[in-house]
């Protein structure tokens, strides 16, 4: 069982549709990061977020963090064919003494096309 | 000037062979990691340095050996490659942040391919 699992795992829509990519854990995070990957380069943060119930935008892009930080998704308005990418949520787990490892999701592939 | 750079960014080798990964970061950061990307885009950690000390250390086969001679350098020694272990592998650097984690700045990946 994987400790973060997104959904859907592929999403194939058409340019200026809608679509929502969730990320679901049974854990509570302190914080949860987004990540977007594009075909042959390493992922890029897009955005974190903190607070339970937190909502963040990023142009047509919005963030949500669960109101018990176990959950988040991302909503994209109006898709171009520039958001093609695989998202990627995140988390901080505790792993020993002071350190932490980012934990990655299972990832949604999106395809926007023309 | 690339941040995270890791060479090379593609590896074509035979099953039993040995070969390396190198990572350099410029960003001034003392954590530095190595991740593994499967076929089906899974990441998962390996490895994290921070200041040159070992700090994470997943359950990977002791094959793979990392090495960091300084904060900005961190290397991949694989001996006796195996067909599973054909993956793309991430170097990514952070500050460091404790019990929380930062922004990971990853490089380009380096893709093995294990005949």
């Amino acid at each position: 069982t994987q400790l973060l699992e997104q959904s859907p795992q592929f999403l194939s829509i058409q340019e200026g549709e809608n679509l929502t990519v969730y990320c679901n854990s049974s854990s509570v995070f302190s914080s949860l990061q987004w990540y977007r990957q594009e075909p042959g380069e390493g992922p890029v943060l897009l955005v974190t977020v903190v607070t339970g119930g937190e909502v963040k935008k990023l142009k047509r892009l919005t963030f949500q963090f669960g109101d018990a930080r176990k959950d988040s998704s991302l909503h994209i308005t109006a898709a171009q064919p520039g958001d093609t990418g695989l998202y990627l949520c995140a988390a901080a787990q505790h792993y020993t003494g002071t350190a932490s490892k980012l934990t990655f999701g299972t990832g949604t592939r999106l395809q926007v096309t023309l | 000037d690339t941040a995270v750079s890791q060479t090379p960014k593609y590896l074509v080798t035979q099953m039993g062979n040995d070969k390396s990964i190198k990572c350099e970061q410029n960003l001034g950061h003392d954590t530095m990691y190595w991740y593994k990307q499967d076929s089906k885009k899974f990441l998962k950690i390996m490895f994290s340095y921070n200041n040159k000390e070992l700090i994470i250390n997943e359950t990977v086969p002791n094959r793979f050996s990392p090495k960091s001679p300084d904060k900005a350098h961190l290397n991949l020694h694989i001996n006796s490659l195996e067909l599973g272990d054909s993956a793309v592998y991430f170097c990514a650097s952070s500050r460091w942040q404790g019990r929380g984690t930062g922004e990971l700045f990853f490089g380009e990946g380096s893709r093995l391919t294990v005949l």
